[in-house]
């Protein structure tokens, strides 16, 4: 099955900073969400991508399906941004492929 | 428009004992599906319910036992509770299978 990569595995930002977070599929990548994961554990929805770029506030996202990668932006990053994120696939199944994770801290 | 919801929200049990977990989707939704989460890594799919048949499954042993109701909402039971079934479990419902997946909140589950 496919395979879900995130990179950093932590990061540490001061509030207003910016950031990126990345995924690594090893196969083609069909139906690619977003999610944050706050401190009581729901995983809060942040982006349907399979392709392109979507935008929500301070946040982004980009999907390049053909080169298996998928990218969120963060911007002027708030404490309240703290967490963990993952992206998940459906790599041709039924089921959504997790990544492990990136958490991200955000200090005030 | 309700989102999913789970009960209980926590549950401590001891080993060898049985746990049902409930979930009812989201408004409209007709699909569940159930993760696992343990401390420190991303969820991993157990099974998933659509028209009360399982339609697939992950790599869980048969100690794991789903049903999904006519009204759509779904049970997640667990046999012979092994330390190793502490986890976060995870509930999340979408129209035929189809993405996007929403999830509920969890059922944190301790098992002594």
């Amino acid at each position: 099955g496919i395979q879900v990569e995130q990179s950093p595995p932590d990061l540490i930002l001061q509030e207003g900073a910016n950031s990126t977070l990345r995924c690594n599929f090893s196969d083609s990548v069909n139906n690619l969400q977003w999610f944050h994961q706050n401190p009581w554990g729901q995983l809060i929805n942040l982006f349907y991508i399979p392709s392109g770029t979507k935008q929500n506030g301070r946040l982004s996202a980009t999907t390049v399906a053909t080169e298996r990668y998928s990218l969120l932006y963060i911007s002027s990053s708030q404490t309240t941004d703290s967490g963990v994120y993952f992206c998940a696939d459906l790599g041709g199944s039924e089921k959504l492929v997790f990544g492990k994770g990136t958490k991200l801290t955000v200090n005030p | 428009d309700a989102g999913v919801t789970q009960s209980p929200t926590h549950l401590i049990k001891t080993r060898g004992q049985q746990v049902t977990l409930r979930c009812s989707p989201k408004s409209g939704h007709d699909t569940v599906s159930w993760y696992q989460q343990a401390l420190g890594q991303g969820p991993q799919f157990i099974f998933q319910y659509y028209e009360e048949e399982e339609r697939q499954r992950g790599n869980f042993p048969d100690r794991f036992s789903g049903h999904q109701f006519p009204n759509y909402s779904s049970e997640l039971n667990v046999n012979a509770l092994l330390l190793g079934d502490s986890a976060l479990y995870l509930c999340a419902s979408s129209l035929t299978g189809a993405l996007p997946q929403y999830f509920g909140p969890g059922t944190r589950l301790t098992v002594l």
